[in-house]
């Protein structure tokens, strides 16, 4: 079946530590995407990327950085210099250039960092 | 910017009665894409329904429809013949006609009561 994994589901981090959060899709999309989400204040875009080797920063994207190396995955470092990085992280899929077109999004990975 | 407004955090119906979630935006543009997701208590974000900008009709999936109101850029949906698998955060989002970015709202929880 086609989709999205994100991995792992939940991820534990020290303080001062960089850590990548997994996301691969097997639709052949050409757009990706990370969210943040955060109670209260709903999903929120970290990086997009329309297509292989470019991204584009979304409203959030300080203390974030991305690659887009292969279609199918689309990477997300949460480096040391995000400030509050505990949230809810979700990864999503599109078709790029047809603008009813979904978003496919995964499980989600809940990230703490103490 | 465009920006997404949901002014109700918390909404609650009786099983097999009506409800309708509010969601408002504002933009300059006139082609755009509006969309309607549920996230219930897995979190995974599942499509509930779209809307072309363009379309005077409203969409209707099932037992989900929605009132486009575009002058007054409004965007309800109606939920009939509520259930309890309706239970959910709803997210009413926005997309430009010519960006794959996707503008959500913070949200409405849903609770459905037997």
């Amino acid at each position: 079946d086609g989709g999205i994994t994100q991995s792992p589901k939940y991820l534990f981090r020290k303080e001062g530590q960089n850590v990548t959060l997994s996301c691969e899709q097997n639709l052949n999309h050409d757009a990706m995407y990370w969210y943040r989400q955060d109670p209260g204040q709903g999903l929120r875009l970290i990086y997009y990327s329309q297509i292989v080797n470019d991204f584009q920063k979304g409203d959030i994207a300080e203390g974030y950085s991305v690659s887009r190396e292969k279609k199918e995955s689309f990477p997300l470092t949460v480096t040391s210099a995000q400030k509050n990085p505990t949230a809810f992280y979700l990864c999503a899929s599109s078709i790029t250039g047809t603008g009813n077109s979904p978003l496919h999004f995964g499980n989600g990975t809940r990230l703490t960092v103490t | 910017a465009q920006t997404v407004t949901q002014s109700q955090p918390e909404m609650s119906v009786q099983e097999a009665e009506t409800v309708t979630l509010s969601c408002t935006y504002d933009t300059s543009e006139s082609d755009y894409y509006l969309f309607w997701y549920k996230q219930p208590p897995s979190r995974q974000m599942i499509l509930v329904i779209r809307q072309e900008a363009y379309k005077q009709q409203n969409a209707t999936e099932n037992r989900f429809s929605v009132n486009f109101q575009k002058a007054a850029k409004s965007f309800s949906l109606k939920i009939s013949d509520s259930q309890l698998g309706d239970a959910a955060m709803y997210f009413c989002a926005y997309r430009s006609f010519n960006t794959d970015k996707l503008i959500f709202g913070t949200g409405t929880r849903l609770q459905v009561f037997p």
